[in-house]
């Protein structure tokens, strides 16, 4: 079956500009994660959800991140007013469960240039 | 003090070389993952590990629990190793992954 995937692959924005990041996660999975990796680093967790319910956002760097998973599929990753150090890769997976020990299925990334 | 901490952070190796990552970590876990991303930043996952030893193909991964530490070993390595990969663990309460910085592998033909 068809991974995960993220649109757009590549992004560049001007200084001050509102991105919307997507990502289709694997059909009927629970669990959706994005995280930020920045050239060169290991990716970091910026938030969770389970189903349509965001139960950590504790790695979103500030209030002008926000995402969302209305329907429990599709999440969204909001930007708003883009910093140059907001440059990166922005990775989403997904899992089957909910449970620690779970494979996390990773989608291909959206690389973010903030000009 | 990284919650997690991989060695080397370069590897150049010679093709069929025996190759060994490490990884320690310093926090309680649920599971240790290894994982493989190629340049364009796919991420694939090789391993998921709570105990013991795993395998698959030249792939070996190993964890000791007591002591916070993870290895993977890569035999008879090819060129077609060459990425780079990340240790990652699942933290003992929550979800999220805690990643290492990766290590960038070279295998030369």
């Amino acid at each position: 079956g068809a991974g995960v995937s993220q649109s757009p692959r590549y992004k560049v924005a001007k200084r001050g500009q509102d991105v919307a990041l997507r990502c289709d996660p694997i059909s009927g999975h629970v669990s959706l994660f994005w995280y930020q990796q920045a050239l060169g680093q290991g990716p970091e967790f910026l938030t969770y959800f389970q189903n349509e319910a965001q139960l950590d956002k504790s790695g979103l760097p500030s209030d002008r991140f926000f995402a969302e998973r209305p329907e429990g599929s599709v999440s969204t990753l909001k930007i708003q007013r883009t910093q140059q150090e907001d440059s990166a890769v922005y990775l989403c997976a997904s899992s089957l469960w909910w449970t620690p020990r779970e494979t996390q299925y990773f989608g291909p990334g959206t690389r973010l240039l903030v000009l | 003090k990284n919650e997690v901490e991989q060695s080397p952070q370069n590897l150049t190796a010679q093709e069929g070389e025996f190759i060994t990552i490490n990884c320690s970590y310093s926090v309680g876990i649920s599971a240790l993952h290894w994982l493989q991303q190629h340049p364009g930043g796919g991420i694939v996952s090789l391993f998921m590990l709570s105990s013991g030893k795993k395998k698959h193909g030249r792939l070996i991964a190993t964890i000791n629990i007591q002591e916070k530490h993870s290895s993977l070993h890569i035999t008879a390595s090819h060129p077609r190793d060459s990425a780079v990969y990340i240790c990652a663990v699942g933290m003992e309460y929550g979800n999220k992954l805690v990643f290492g910085a990766g290590t960038i592998l070279r295998v030369k033909s």
